[in-house]
């Protein structure tokens, strides 16, 4: 079974600038969560999905948002891109709410310049 | 508030010699517990997590974890580690029925041959 992908994975973008990433889940899992990774901040999480619904959602200003698909698939866009938007953003997907592990994908490297 | 401290950045252990890292969290009720592998560049892989039963886990690559319930504690353990173990290990928490970790800040695992 083909793991969680990410694209791009990386990827330069300017400030102010905005950015679309994408997520493919795990077939067959219906949950897909985003994560940032900082050298200060560390691993936060962002947001939630599970069928097409947000249903949870980190600390993070409104310039991040999400949407998933009929299929699973997920994208997080932010938007008005700042230097400390520069991150590794990881997707996790999982079966399902409750008592399921996550997978996470390979990340994408944003550097905001 | 939920968190999880990780109380050790770096540790150095020869290779074939023990391995504890160490991981206690704040959590209002018990959570579930999981440990998670990252080499530089890549994503997070899954080494093992405890959702009941149990309180020792077995997990991949001769990993195991002990939760502590009276402690709360989920530390991680490998009896002889070899030098591709080398990478950063992370404890993270979520809340039962919910995709939302909450990760400690990780520590890195240098082996010396």
């Amino acid at each position: 079974k083909a793991g969680v992908t990410q694209t791009p994975r990386y990827l330069i973008k300017t400030r102010g600038q905005q950015v679309t990433l994408s997520c493919s889940p795990i077939s067959g899992h219906r949950s897909v969560s985003w994560y940032q990774q900082t050298p200060g901040q560390g691993l936060q999480f962002l947001f939630e999905y599970f069928s097409e619904t947000q249903r949870n959602k980190g600390n993070f200003p409104g310039r991040f948002s999400g949407r998933q698909f009929s299929n699973s698939r997920s994208e997080m866009n932010v938007s008005t891109l700042e230097l400390g938007d520069s991150a590794l953003y990881l997707c996790a997907s999982s079966i399902g709410q409750g008592a399921y592990e996550q997978y996470f994908g390979p990340g994408t490297r944003l550097t905001v310049t | 508030a939920q968190s999880v401290t990780q109380p050790d950045i770096h540790i150095t252990v020869s290779e074939g010699a023990s391995l504890e890292l160490r991981c206690n969290y704040s959590y209002g009720a018990t959570p579930y517990l999981f440990w998670y592998v990252q080499s530089p560049g890549q994503g997070l892989q899954l080494l093992l997590k405890y959702f009941s039963g149990d309180t020792l886990v077995q997990g991949i690559k001769g990993f195991e974890a002990e939760f502590k319930r009276s402690q709360s504690s989920f530390n991680l353990r490998k009896p002889s580690v070899h030098w591709s173990d080398a990478a950063e290990y992370f404890c993270a928490v979520g809340p039962r029925g919910a995709q939302k970790l909450v990760f400690g800040q990780g520590t890195r695992l240098t082996i010396n041959p």
